[in-house]
């Protein structure tokens, strides 16, 4: 699996937008980009996914470059209950084997009341 | 509809004892995916089964750990002779297909003292 850089830790403030980033500067063409979270003593969850063009779901957008070498993960606004550890991870759809999600370390957001 | 089903949620063995950890996967979903992780670390995957079958066992450790998938009944995730660094909570996954996103349960935590 193609690998992701992410800042460690991020910190913001409550209804403020938020702005995860993610280097992928080896990603290939058949690879997907795909954002989960984990909040604190749960299992991680599915935010968004997308290829090349900007997503848009009812619990973020994942605005991607054009030459898909860096994405960025946009919560509009941030309640406390956003605070987790979001991770940025490539998957390839054409590979049967690729098929597992690889976490990195992630970036660990926290948000203040 | 039921999310990813994990029990027990707390596990506590002796050294020396047999741990089975249950994952009953979302309805339909016929691939599944165990993760384990170490405390203040992030997850490493271990294992990807289908229906009676071994897809991708290239994170479970040699020895003492093995996974099955049977046509009927929960994914098992069994470890014999725990010892101490095999505390951890074990995370299961579950996807329609392959390459779809996944839907994590909550966890077992497993305490081995």
């Amino acid at each position: 699996d193609a690998k992701t850089t992410q800042p460690n830790s991020m910190e913001s403030n409550e209804e403020e937008p938020v702005h995860l980033p993610c280097n992928h500067s080896t990603i290939s063409g058949t690879d997907y980009i795909h954002w989960y979270r984990q909040l604190p003593s749960q299992g991680p969850e599915y935010v968004i996914h997308g290829l090349t063009s900007n997503v848009n779901n009812r619990m973020a957008s994942l605005a991607i470059a054009e030459d898909r070498k860096s994405s960025t993960l946009i919560l509009h606004r941030a309640t406390l209950r956003d605070a987790a550890v979001y991770y940025c991870i490539l998957r390839d759809r054409v590979f049967q084997g690729a098929q597992k999600l690889v976490f990195g370390q992630g970036t660990r957001l926290t948000i203040n009341p | 509809n039921a999310g990813v089903m994990q029990n027990p949620r707390h596990l506590v063995r002796r050294r020396g004892q047999e741990a089975r950890l249950r994952c009953s996967p979302m309805k339909g979903h016929s691939h599944v995916y165990w993760y384990r992780q170490l405390p203040e670390e992030g997850l490493k995957f271990m294992v990807y089964l289908q229906k009676e079958n071994i897809i991708d066992e290239s994170g479970m450790p040699k020895e003492r750990f093995s996974a099955e998938f049977p046509k009927e009944g929960p994914s098992i995730l069994r470890i014999q002779q725990v010892v101490r660094g095999d505390s951890a909570a074990y995370f299961c996954a579950s996807s329609l297909q392959g390459t779809d996103g996944y839907t994590f349960g909550s966890g077992t935590r497993l305490t081995v003292v």
